[in-house]
């Protein structure tokens, strides 16, 4: 009975290369959501995507990230060319429904990016 | 625009105090409130959902109330322990979107 798993745990880039964070969210879960932390800050809000469908995708940065949610597989969230603020712990989230059905919300261990 | 703080932002208390951490909002019109813990490193664990139909929630030595008219939650941990020393987080799920809006937190530490 696993829950939201992310994968890597912990990653390190230089600047200028390409971060490729995933998320596979509890088993029957189709929302899924991604939020960032930053030192000493609090979460978030970046994207949410249902099964081949962005949802929100309002508190994404317009250039550089991306996310995805395919039919098959995890979600992955891509940071291209990669800056130093960049730094900070990603973390995925999934539900069972939307936010019109109760919608708690289960988190993952989180991504943490380092970018030096 | 939505705004969700929590005081105090961090709390030492020998074990066996019962404490009360809050949170308040700007916007009346959430769908819920949840609270979750964060221990250092680490993801979130969700303690304790409440509707915004529902007043309170309870689980174990945690309670939660809700009220939306004045825009504040309270988190009640009774008779602490050093097991729950961590960052305790609220956040409000706005009606019309599927964002939770957080606060940034509440720092605690629970000594022996």
């Amino acid at each position: 009975n696993a829950g939201v798993m992310q994968n890597p745990r912990h990653l390190v880039r230089r600047r200028g290369q390409e971060a490729r964070l995933r998320c596979s969210p509890v088993k029957g879960h189709s929302h899924v959501y991604w939020y960032r932390q930053l030192p000493e800050e609090g979460l978030k809000f970046m994207v949410y995507l249902q099964k081949e469908n962005i949802i929100d995708e309002s508190g994404m940065p317009k250039e550089r990230f991306s996310a995805e949610f395919p039919k098959e597989g995890p979600s992955i969230l891509r940071i291209q060319q990669v800056v130093r603020g960049d730094s900070a712990a990603y973390f995925c989230a999934s539900s069972p429904n939307s936010q019109g059905a109760g919608g708690e919300l289960f988190f993952g261990e989180g991504s943490r990016l380092t970018v030096l | 625009k939505q705004e969700v703080t929590q005081i105090p932002a961090a709390l030492s208390v020998p074990e066996g105090e019962n404490l009360v951490l809050n949170c308040s909002f700007t916007d009346s019109a959430i769908y819920n409130l949840q609270w979750f813990r964060q221990d250092p490193g680490k993801g979130l664990t969700s303690l304790l959902l409440i509707q915004s139909s529902q007043r309170e929630q309870t689980s174990g030595r945690l309670n939660a109330s809700l009220d939306k008219s004045s825009g504040r939650s309270t988190l009640y941990i009774a008779a602490s322990q050093p097991g729950d020393s961590a960052t305790y987080l609220c956040a409000v799920r706005l009606y019309n979107t599927d964002k939770l809006i957080f606060g940034t937190g509440t720092r605690l530490q629970v000594f022996p």
